[in-house]
């Protein structure tokens, strides 16, 4: 199986900064990798997909980068309706995602 | 306009077989390319993928739940069921339909998800 480990857990940012966040694969997944943005009690919403593609309607702050096995989602310039928990999910095989980083106000 | 939305029981006793439905509109799976997730969230804890199928029958299952579960279309009326077997406590989650598409299984709509408690 393929794990995904993704970092960091938690979060403290403000209104405003640039953030990033790593998920590392255990093997290649060829760069079949997907990014959610989740709300309490909410379904995730898709933000990347194939690593890097915006999906449609997604505001352009955030972005997302490969290296090998271990793979970014940045976001630019926090907005305050982007404190929320962010999924990596590789789709190389069956699916696998991370554990999930919690974004708080600080 | 894309939607899917999950039903089934909300209390399942241990031991007992769960049975979920997703029922989607605005694709098909009489359309080449379309399919269907399903992926649960225990409370608080993070998202765990547990199997798809596509259009053509093509079904995958997590591994460690391989055992546990079914997957199975009726194209007709635009459903998938899941069926998981031997139900235990650990299986409390909120579990989610999602659309997949073109073999590459990440969800790209989501259904709003349904909450299952397993107790006695």
């Amino acid at each position: 199986d393929i794990q995904m480990t993704q970092s960091p857990s938690t979060l403290s940012a403000s209104v405003g900064d640039r953030l990033t966040i790593t998920c590392r694969a255990s093997q290649s997944i060829n760069n079949w990798l997907a990014w959610f943005q989740q709300k309490p009690g909410k379904a995730p919403k898709l933000l990347i997909y194939k690593a890097s593609t915006l999906e449609s309607g997604v505001p352009s702050r955030f972005s997302g980068s490969a290296s090998g096995t271990e793979f970014t989602l940045t976001i630019s310039s926090l907005q305050p309706d982007d404190f929320a928990t962010y999924y990596c999910q590789q789709y190389s095989t069956i699916g696998t995602f991370g554990q999930g980083t919690k974004l708080e106000i600080k | 306009q894309i939607t899917l939305k999950e039903s089934g029981p909300t209390l399942v006793k241990p031991t007992q077989t769960l049975t979920l439905t997703c029922t989607f509109s605005g694709f098909s799976f009489s359309t080449i390319g379309e399919g269907v997730a399903w992926i649960r969230q225990p409370p608080g804890k993070a998202l765990e993928w547990l199997a798809h199928m596509f259009w053509n029958d093509d079904k995958r299952y997590s591994p460690s739940l391989k055992s546990r579960l079914a997957i199975t279309k009726d194209t007709s009326r635009n459903q998938v069921v899941l069926t998981m077997t031997n139900m235990n406590p650990v299986d409390t989650a909120t579990y989610f339909c999602a659309r997949i598409r073109d073999s590459y299984a990440y969800g790209s709509y989501w259904g709003q998800g349904i909450l299952v408690a397993v107790s006695s």
